[in-house]
This record gives structure tokens, C-alpha cells and sequence, in this order.
């Protein structure tokens, strides 16, 4: 079956400085890479988002970079804030059009 | 409609019962998606539904829950006898179409089951 895996499990970064989430996929026919981010006891929000034929995409201080080879995108943060303090997953749309999440990485922002 | 809607916010049952929640996608969305999650977890993906139509249903997913979207608009998720196994959040999203994948959660049904 697919696999998604993202790294790291939790990530603790200084404020103002950059995080970088790494999601690996098995599916080599996926082509929908989309990240949401997920705050304490609310709901997930999709914050970026990329298709596969463009290799990285940016919103602000949020990037997405894309290997097709590799099999694998990033999300990119940079001038970390307190409200960037959350869970982020990845999900990778597979081959029958479904969303396939990985476990969540925790983002802490140390003031 | 300020987006997706979902009721109870809450359920406590005790084992055994049954339990019936209410989704309310964005009006235009012609997807409607269930989810659940556990602490600590992503959401796991129960089902989904193209208007009226119950097009995926998950492997993981036991003949105790149903769900409905009987005009292509609110769904209902049902578990019947439910067990403590099934403590978590119930998520719901929704989409516009096939073709944009972009999901819009509603706030979940956080249900414990005693």
C-alpha cells in the first residue's frame, strides 16, 4: 500500500529562524502535494500547496519544494513566528484521487 | 454559509449505544469526505461521497459505522454499538469537485465512548 512518511516527528526552532518538514511518498503516480497545518484543538487548514509539474511554489514566508525523482516535498518556513506553532501534515494524492496523511510533524517556535 | 458544519460538537455514550452525527459542507461543494483522528494521529480516511453517491468506503472501516447523503448536501456518519475503540475526533471535509482536491474541514464531533 502507500506509504507516507514525514520527518521530523517534532521540530523545535528558534523564532525568526527557518523549519523545514520533509514528506516522503511511495506512490509514484501521485501528483497533488498539499500541506495543512492543524493548531491545538482546531481544525486543519490547508496552508500550500503544489501539483507536479511545477518544482516550487511560495506564499510569503511559506514555500513548497518539490522531487518528483526522489519522491519527496518540503515545507518551508522561514522568519518563524509563536503563531506558526502547530502540527503540519502532509498528504500526497494518490493514484484514486484520495489524500494520503502522514503521521504530522509538531512545530514549536521558542520565543 | 461561512463554511463546513458539523453537530454535536461533543458526544459522550457508553458502549453499546449507537451514535448518529450530522455534517454540513460548503454549499456549492459537491465532495464530502469523513474522517477520523486520534491524538497524536493524522486523519485516517473513512469515506467519501460525490454528491449522493458513497464512492469509497475504507477497508479499516467496520460494518458498525454507515454513513448517508441522502440529497447531496448534509451527510450523517452512524456507529451503532459503538465500542471504547472508537473515541476520537469524527472530521468531515468538503471540496468543490473532483478536479480541486482542496479540503475544508469542519471542526469535528470529539466522541468518548465510556
Amino acid at each position: 500500500g502507500e506509504n507516507v512518511e514525514q520527518h521530523p516527528s517534532t521540530l523545535s526552532v528558534q523564532e525568526g529562524d527557518s523549519a523545514v518538514i520533509k514528506c516522503t511518498y511511495s506512490d509514484s503516480a501521485s501528483n497533488y502535494f498539499p500541506w495543512y497545518k492543524q493548531e491545538l484543538g482546531k481544525r486543519p487548514q490547508l496552508i500550500i500547496d503544489i501539483r507536479s509539474n511545477v518544482g516550487e511554489k511560495k506564499d510569503q514566508r511559506i514555500a513548497v519544494t518539490l522531487n518528483k525523482t526522489a519522491k519527496h516535498f518540503s515545507l518551508h518556513i522561514t522568519e518563524t513566528q509563536p503563531e506558526d506553532s502547530a502540527v503540519y501534515f502532509c498528504a500526497p494524492r494518490n493514484s484514486n484521487y484520495q489524500l494520503i496523511w502522514g503521521a504530522g510533524t509538531k512545530l514549536i517556535i521558542k520565543p | 454559509d461561512t463554511g463546513v458544519s458539523q453537530n454535536p460538537r461533543h458526544k459522550i455514550t457508553k458502549r453499546g449505544q449507537n451514535v448518529t452525527f450530522r455534517c454540513d459542507p460548503i454549499s456549492e461543494h459537491n465532495r464530502l469526505y469523513w474522517y477520523r483522528q486520534t491524538l497524536g494521529q493524522g486523519p485516517e480516511f473513512l469515506t467519501y461521497f460525490q454528491n449522493e453517491a458513497q464512492l469509497e468506503k475504507s477497508r479499516l472501516l467496520s460494518d458498525r459505522f454507515s454513513a448517508e447523503r441522502p440529497k447531496g448536501s448534509f451527510s450523517t456518519l452512524e456507529i451503532q454499538r459503538t465500542e471504547q475503540g472508537d473515541s476520537a475526533m469524527y472530521l468531515c471535509a468538503s471540496s468543490l469537485s473532483e478536479a480541486d482536491e482542496k479540503l475544508f474541514f469542519g471542526s469535528g464531533t470529539q466522541l468518548s465512548v465510556l
